[in-house]
């Protein structure tokens, strides 16, 4: 059964940092990974996805990595904004035509102005 | 286009009372879903469907029924609510065909079950 965790649960950075978020899953064959924001009380936003054959994906100041092999993809904030504040969810899909989504439990990031 | 919409946005039950909750899309996707997500457990799949007439269940469908009659609704049903049940849904959708098929997400259903 896919296990998908992200370390850690809560992180806060100054205004202005750079920072990397990190997703990892248990069984490398995988479709597709889909990062999400969710902000207090709301619903989920997709932020990007990234196909298995992808290394990277870019959306403005977010950069997504997949690395298959070692089961990892990170997700790069660069310089942070109190607007960035959210909870960042990463789902991974298992194959074509499997849309069932298993998703991490999240991390809270919380931008320090 | 408004995307996934859900409602209501807030509801409480008693045990034992049944209630629908509602969503629709209007991006003509094949593919809607519903999950639910607990404290530290993450979302977890409830329901899901393929096309009108056709519904699967999930990773945890007990208690909770779905209809696909239509393209655009997809509703859940809870027959007999139950304490456990009291949790955040959201209704998603995508397309099926290709492979760049990214899952939208409407803005929940918070449910507490007395």
């Amino acid at each position: 059964k896919q296990e998908v965790t992200q370390i850690p649960a809560a992180l806060s950075v100054p205004e202005g940092e750079n920072l990397v978020l990190n997703c990892s899953f248990t069984d490398s064959a995988i479709y597709n990974l889909q990062w999400f924001r969710q902000d207090p009380g709301k619903g989920l936003t997709s932020l990007l996805l990234i196909q298995s054959s992808q290394r990277e994906q870019t959306s403005g100041r977010l950069n997504a990595s997949l690395d298959k092999s070692s089961g990892r993809s990170t997700l790069y904030i660069a310089a942070s904004q109190p607007g960035d504040s959210a909870t960042y969810l990463c789902a991974v899909r298992p194959d074509f035509g499997n849309e069932k989504l298993t998703f991490g439990t999240g991390t809270r990031l919380t931008i320090i102005p | 286009n408004a995307g996934v919409t859900q409602t209501p946005k807030f509801q409480v039950l008693k045990t034992g009372q049944s209630m629908t909750l509602q969503c629709a899309q209007d991006m003509n996707h094949e593919y809607m879903s519903w999950y639910r997500q607990d404290p530290g457990m993450g979302l977890r799949l409830i329901h899901y469907s393929v096309g009108a007439g056709i519904t699967d269940q999930g990773e945890v469908p007990n208690g909770y029924n779905v209809s696909r009659s239509t393209t655009e609704d997809f509703p859940l049903r809870l027959l007999s609510a139950a304490p456990s049940q009291t949790s955040v849904y959201f209704c998603a959708s995508s397309q099926l065909a290709g492979g760049y098929n990214e899952q939208f997400f409407g803005p929940g259903t918070r449910l507490t079950v007395l």
